[in-house]
């Protein structure tokens, strides 16, 4: 079956470090992105691409990175620089022509030890 | 930029009761704007969407929503719950000419018996 894989699905970061997120599709799309998901603040994005080694800062890029080298794989780094990691991290892939469909991963939830 | 208040957080109703999910847009250009659902653990999935054309949209799950331009609204509704729609409902909005979606905070759907 085609979809969004994210893994792993719970992650701990200690102080200081630098940890990456997975995100993979299957479904040919061309469009990926992620999301960050607080309780009671919706979802915010953090990065989008478009087309493979492409990729624009979304609301709230600043602590984060990304790479898109393979048209499947969008993985998301959270750096030190980011000084409250911890969230709910949720990517997402659309096809160019329906934008608006997104699919879903099951998400990351990332805490800080 | 647009921008989505839904301006409840918390919709506790009873099984076979109908219920309405509001959600209030902001912006100065043209939109489209959508439903997405949340069951717990899991990633989101679109409700309905409205691109143009008929104000009253249909979406999975018998729940129907209604573009008001000149209340800027786009209030979700279903005229009878099941304790399976328990879950979190975000509005979204994405400018015509855009790409990303922009998310509400949430509202959270409590069906009981």
């Amino acid at each position: 079956d085609g979809g969004i894989t994210q893994s792993p699905k719970y992650l701990f970061r200690k102080e200081g470090q630098n940890v990456t997120l997975s995100c993979e599709q299957n479904l040919n799309h061309d469009a990926m992105y992620w999301y960050r998901q607080d309780p009671g603040q919706g979802l915010r994005l953090i990065y989008y691409s478009q087309i493979v080694n492409d990729f624009q800062k979304g609301d709230i890029a600043e602590g984060y990175s990304v790479s898109r080298e393979k048209k499947e794989s969008f993985p998301l780094t959270v750096t030190s620089a980011q000084k409250n990691p911890t969230a709910f991290y949720l990517c997402a892939s659309s096809r160019d022509r329906e934008k608006e469909k997104l699919f879903f991963g099951s998400g990351t939830q990332l805490s800080v030890l | 930029a647009q921008s989505v208040t839904q301006l409840d957080s918390q919709v506790p109703v009873f099984e076979e009761a109908p219920v309405e999910l509001r959600c209030n847009y902001s912006s100065s250009v043209s939109v489209y704007l959508f439903w997405y659902v949340q069951y717990p653990n899991q990633g989101l999935q679109l409700l309905l969407k409205y691109l143009s054309g008929s104000t009253l949209v249909k979406g999975i799950n018998g729940f129907e929503a209604e573009f008001n331009k000149s209340q800027t609204s786009f209030h979700l509704r279903k005229p009878s719950v099941h304790i399976s729609d328990t879950a979190e409902y975000f509005c979204a909005v994405r400018k015509n000419s855009g790409y990303a979606l922009n998310f509400g905070k949430g509202t959270s759907l409590l069906v009981t018996p």
